[in-house]
């Protein structure tokens, strides 16, 4: 069963950092694609980094470059996001997805997220 | 970057009617479209992927369909499972991007 768990959330004052994780299982992590997602309290959601199977490329959006690195321990089949400068707008609950076989560019599994607090 | 606009925000509708989601595209995106299924306090999850393709275990109620920039999410007739929110996020280019979302809710 293909499993994605988040964690590392929580309070931080703005200009912080925080270091999320998303632990994966129940397939070949080192063949896909991973992402991470944000969804701020009762808003839509909003795509924010992706790595490609071996980690050489990396994506992010433009709301969170230069602040978040994306990484990944294809021998761990764990995925990081890395998150510096913390603003208020960050505060979310924040998803990891796998990327779909035929592309990367879909997300077919979730976590259940971790909730990052940005706040003085 | 891409804008995604779906339409309606809210539809409002009963068990057994049909639901004709929107989502309209600032540029084309070919077919490379995909709609998301959540349910409060759940992640979302994956119900059509390039545009008319279901996703694994997605029953045949549902449909997508559409290429370039007009997108429909249909589903025949509305099961109590399906009231949620659905999304729309394309991959024709970087940044990938999500729509706003439309309410599905018992009228």
């Amino acid at each position: 069963e293909v499993q994605v768990l988040e964690s590392g959330g929580g309070l931080v004052q703005p200009g912080g950092s925080l270091r999320l994780s998303c632990a994966a299982s129940g397939f070949t992590f080192s063949s896909y694609g991973m992402h991470w997602v944000r969804q701020a309290p009762g808003k839509g959601l909003e795509w924010v980094s992706s790595a490609t199977s071996s980690g050489d490329n990396t994506y992010y959006a433009d709301s969170v470059k230069g602040r978040f690195t994306i990484s990944r321990d294809n021998s761990k089949n764990t995925l990081y996001l890395q998150m510096n400068s913390l603003r208020a707008e960050d505060t979310a609950v924040y998803y990891c997805a796998k990327g779909t076989v035929t592309t990367m560019l879909y997300f077919d599994y979730w976590g259940q997220g971790t909730l990052v607090t940005v706040s003085s | 970057e891409i804008v995604l606009t779906q339409s309606p925000a809210t539809l409002s509708l009963s068990l057994g009617e049909r639901a004709t989601l929107s989502c309209r595209a600032s540029q084309s995106v070919s077919s490379y479209l995909a709609w998301y299924q959540q349910k409060p306090g759940q992640a979302p999850r994956l119900l059509i992927y390039d545009a008319s393709n279901r996703a694994t275990g997605i029953p045949a109620r549902v449909s997508g369909s559409g290429s370039g920039t007009d997108f429909t999410l249909t589903i025949s007739s509305l099961e109590p499972e399906d009231f949620a929110v659905y999304y729309c996020q394309q991959r024709r280019k970087w940044p990938l991007t999500f729509g706003g979302g439309t309410k599905v809710e018992i009228k």
